[in-house]
């Protein structure tokens, strides 16, 4: 399985809601990524966590929660979002971690959309 | 700090015809990868590069990173309308990663 999958697809919340985006991935990869990219825009690194452990935030507002229950999963928990946090989150994966970062399998994203 | 810029930002071709994006570093590089994402899509591996030098060959794409490992190249000979997508590099320097800006591609028929 060489897939990471995304829940939700889509998702439109007001500002004042708590959600949260999760991404999964079963190719025993042990680094794992946020991004953020907006439209005709590259992706923006937001988190990286490795082996479990955050290890890169790219100085990301605190509405932002990432989470890694554990190997396989990655959680970003959304709180007092603004409009501007309107965006497409990319999750991806790769092999090792530490100080090189290997090829990364995306996933397919979750749109956002804040009101 | 470390600023890599990707050029040009946006490339329109007849089919057939080729196509080169690049990225130039102020700084050294650890290594650059190369990725594509259709439009809609999300970012796909394509292609990793780490030696001063190198080159690698996928079928119609070329790949080079430069002999101080400052710039990298993608060139594709002969587009086909399968190549259209935003073309990325994504290079790794002091523990950040960076994707540079992107090339759009678009192709006539």
């Amino acid at each position: 399985d060489t897939e990471v999958t995304q829940t939700p697809k889509h998702l439109v919340m007001g500002m004042t809601n708590k959600k949260s985006l999760k991404c999964e991935q079963h190719m025993g990869h042990r680094a794992m990524y946020w991004y953020k990219q907006k439209a005709k825009k590259p992706p923006e690194l937001m988190f990286v966590y490795s082996y479990e452990k955050l290890s890169i935030n790219e100085s990301v507002p605190s509405r932002f929660s990432p989470e890694c229950p554990n190997s396989s999963l990655l959680n970003l928990h959304l709180h007092a979002l603004q409009p501007e946090d309107s965006a497409l989150y990319l999750c991806a994966s790769s092999q090792g971690g530490g100080r090189t970062y290997n090829e990364q399998f995306f996933g397919p994203g979750t749109r956002l959309t804040v009101l | 700090g470390q600023q890599v810029m990707q050029i040009p930002q946006y490339q329109h071709v007849q089919e057939g015809e080729d196509f080169t994006t690049y990225c130039n570093s102020s700084t050294t590089l650890s290594n650059i990868q190369w990725y594509k994402q259709r439009p809609g899509g999300h970012p796909v591996f394509l292609i990793q590069l780490v030696k001063s030098g190198e080159v690698k060959k996928q079928k119609r794409l070329t790949f080079q990173f430069g002999e101080a490992k400052k710039n990298s190249s993608l060139h594709i000979t002969a587009t086909q309308t399968t190549d259209v997508g935003t073309y990325f590099c994504l290079h790794q320097g002091a523990q950040k990663l960076v994707f540079g800006q992107g090339t759009r591609l678009t192709i006539n028929p």
